[in-house]
């Protein structure tokens, strides 16, 4: 099955900047997006077809693709923004898959 | 608004079946790809299954295939998941998403014994 890897953590002061990366090798070929989910939540898509944010996301959310790497940066991070970040993409065979998932720490 | 709503979960023993259903509203049904994601307790998004607009094409995760089916009734602006022969692992919350961007609250299954 396909996989997608990510950081377990990333860890950042409020103000300053996350990255988190996705990497799969049909990225190159497949739109990745990005889900957010907070301790008890459902998940939200918080970007996707790369780099486009849903209604209601805001700006400091951005995306981008490179290679067979994705990553996602948010801007002036926030103590709200405190969760765990998920990739989504899809193989050739149309079958789906999200990375392990990275815990963001606001510190 | 859209809205999604699951349900079916509940505790079964191994060996045995389940049905989740998925309600949606607020958004033309039979416009969209509909997907089961599920998650274990203290784990990360697994992608379970998802299903064409028609019902044409249906794709599964390995680890279920030829164990779980989904469906839909378009008519209802439903989709379903028939899981048999469960497995403990496959206990977990298992949500109902519209192409990722509305999502249930989700229903839990357990599996044991």
């Amino acid at each position: 099955s396909y996989q997608l890897s990510q950081p377990p953590s990333v860890s950042v002061s409020p103000g300053q900047t996350a990255t988190i990366t996705c990497s799969g090798d049909e990225l190159p070929n497949q739109y990745v997006h990005w889900c957010r989910q907070r301790p008890g939540q459902p998940p939200v898509l918080i970007l996707y077809k790369d780099n486009k944010r849903p209604s209601g996301i805001p700006e400091r959310f951005s995306g981008a693709i490179a290679g067979t790497t994705g990553t996602l940066t948010i801007s002036g991070v926030q103590a709200e923004d405190e969760a765990d970040y998920y990739c989504l993409s899809a193989d050739r065979t149309s079958t789906w898959a999200f990375g392990g998932g990275t815990k963001l720490t606001v510190l | 608004e859209v809205q999604v709503v699951e349900s079916g979960g509940g505790l079964v023993q191994p060996g045995g079946s389940l049905r989740l259903s998925c309600l949606i509203s607020g958004k033309k049904f039979n416009n969209y790809w509909m997907t089961w994601v599920r998650q274990a307790p203290g784990k990360g998004l697994e992608w379970v299954a998802n299903i064409k607009e028609d019902g044409s094409d249906k794709y599964y995760v390995d680890s279920v295939k030829g164990r779980f089916v989904i469906s839909r009734d378009n008519a209802k602006n439903a989709v379903y998941l028939q899981m048999n022969s469960l497995r403990a692992e496959d206990t977990a919350v298992y949500y109902c998403t519209r192409e990722f961007f509305n999502w249930g609250q989700g229903t839990l299954v357990v599996v044991s014994s």
